[in-house]
């Protein structure tokens, strides 16, 4: 069983366009997180949540809102997609809100055309 | 807040060489300090990880030190193998940021059979 799966691995699609990424865990754990990684390969936090509720939100853009409906989920939704939103989006989990270990998905490697 | 830098940014080694990895950090709070292996195609993967209270800490092939006072840690990586390829990344978090973890900007190792 995958540990944090997201879904889709990719996603092709044009600018203006609104998409989804979705993130499931199966692990128990409480706290869920979006990473941004783009090209140069920097990992960027953009949100976390933690038993549903939103404890970190960077910088980011509000066209990027992200949804718990449960613990073991995470959703990211994109309005108004541009070209600079091209990246590699990983989900991830931690045990715990607190210094631990993360588990991270196997990312969704969005292209904006 | 944190800034977490990481040299170099590729590295490629003969097999059976060492490989070392450095990072520096801002924040004299941080205390938690993992290391994380990215296969091509595939999410981040802990491999070692260090907390403020401990100097050096190993795991078969592979070494992490840590010097507090003048904030930096590295990862050693010795014997290589062709498999430990990879992009790593070093990271920093403490109890105020939570679980927000910094992330340097990444190696890129090759090792060459």
């Amino acid at each position: 069983d995958t540990a944090v799966s997201q879904t889709p691995k990719y996603l092709v699609t044009q600018m203006g366009n609104d998409k989804s990424i979705k993130c499931e865990q199966n692990l128990g754990h409480d706290t869920m997180y979006w990473y941004k990684q783009d090209s140069k390969k920097f990992l960027k936090i953009m949100f976390s949540y933690n038993n549903k509720e939103l404890i970190i939100n960077e910088t980011v853009p509000n066209r990027f809102s992200p949804k718990s409906p449960d613990k073991a989920h995470l959703n990211l939704h994109i309005n108004s997609l541009e070209l600079g939103d091209s990246a590699v989006y990983f989900c991830a989990s931690s045990q715990r809100r607190a210094i631990e270990k993360l588990f991270f998905g196997s990312g969704t490697q969005l292209s904006v055309l | 807040g944190e800034n977490v830098e990481q040299h170099p940014s590729t590295l490629s080694v003969q097999e059976g060489d060492s490989a070392v990895i450095k990072c520096t950090y801002s924040d004299s709070a941080s205390n938690y300090f993992p290391w994380y292996k990215q296969e091509l195609g595939k999410g981040p993967q802990l491999i070692i990880d260090i907390r403020s209270n401990v100097g050096e800490k190993k795991d078969q092939r592979i070494a992490v030190t840590l010097n507090k006072t003048a904030k930096h840690f590295s990862l050693h990586i010795t014997e290589t193998q062709p498999e430990d390829s990879a992009v790593y990344f070093c990271a920093a978090s403490n109890k105020v940021t939570g679980n927000q973890f910094y992330f340097g900007t990444g190696t890129s190792l090759t090792v060459i059979p």
